[in-house]
């Protein structure tokens, strides 16, 4: 049973525009929350993590949105760069639990 | 500081035999968490290391076994391999959990 779905397999956004990607959930015991990069040939890189307390984190050109009723985070990345282009994972975790559970992922090409 | 490191980056092995696969965790930290990835998927939990006890496993079989180390390093083995253990293996290992969740680069498991 996949807990955390991105529906999305591929994205490709023109260099300088808004990529956002989008991770839905379905376990409401949820409350953390990451977005990790992964290259080829690489093991994930933390992004960006957001906590139910909030709705909204950022970190330069990266913002999470967490929408808790609709069991639904996205990223927000402004502007694109050709570096951005790789695989995004979002991950989720309970306060009690001891693992993450991802989604499986969104391929973002950015176009020069 | 150095970060997670995992040995060896690729390995070939026959169904049937077995495999050990190595993490050390980063510096400081002091639980490991197993993941496989399979072509096309997120990772999956598959079980945490935490002061050289098993904290917790997912939806593995009993061959999937590991150790921890009381330098924090650990073992992943997996006996009579199977085609399909074929995957990614991703070492994480953290201080608290979900705060500074850091991947190694992963070994690549080919069975045939």
């Amino acid at each position: 049973d996949q807990q955390v779905k991105q529906n999305s397999p591929s994205l490709s956004v023109q260099e300088g525009r808004i990529s956002i990607l989008n991770c839905d959930y379905t376990n409401s015991m949820f409350d953390y929350f990451l977005w990790y990069k992964k290259y080829p040939a690489e093991g994930p890189t933390f992004l960006i993590s957001i906590s139910s307390i909030k709705d909204k984190n950022e970190d330069g050109r990266f913002t999470v949105f967490l929408n808790k009723s609709a069991k639904h985070l996205s990223l927000h990345i402004v502007p694109s760069q050709p570096g951005d282009s790789a695989v995004y994972f979002c991950a989720a975790s309970t306060v009690t639990g001891n693992q993450f559970y991802f989604g499986t992922g969104t391929s973002l090409t950015v176009i020069p | 500081e150095t970060g997670v490191t995992q040995s060896p980056t690729h390995l070939i092995k026959t169904r049937g035999q077995q495999v050990t696969l190595r993490c050390s965790s980063q510096s400081g930290h002091n639980t490991v968490s197993w993941y496989q990835q399979a072509l096309g998927q997120g990772p999956q939990f598959i079980f945490q290391y935490y002061r050289e006890e098993e904290n917790g496993r997912g939806n593995f079989p009993p061959r999937f076994s590991g150790l921890q180390f009381p330098n924090y390093s650990s073992e992943l083995n997996v006996n009579a391999l199977e085609l399909d253990d074929s995957a990614l293996y991703l070492c994480a290992s953290s201080n608290n959990r979900g705060q500074d969740y850091t991947f190694g680069s992963g070994t690549r498991l080919t069975v045939v």
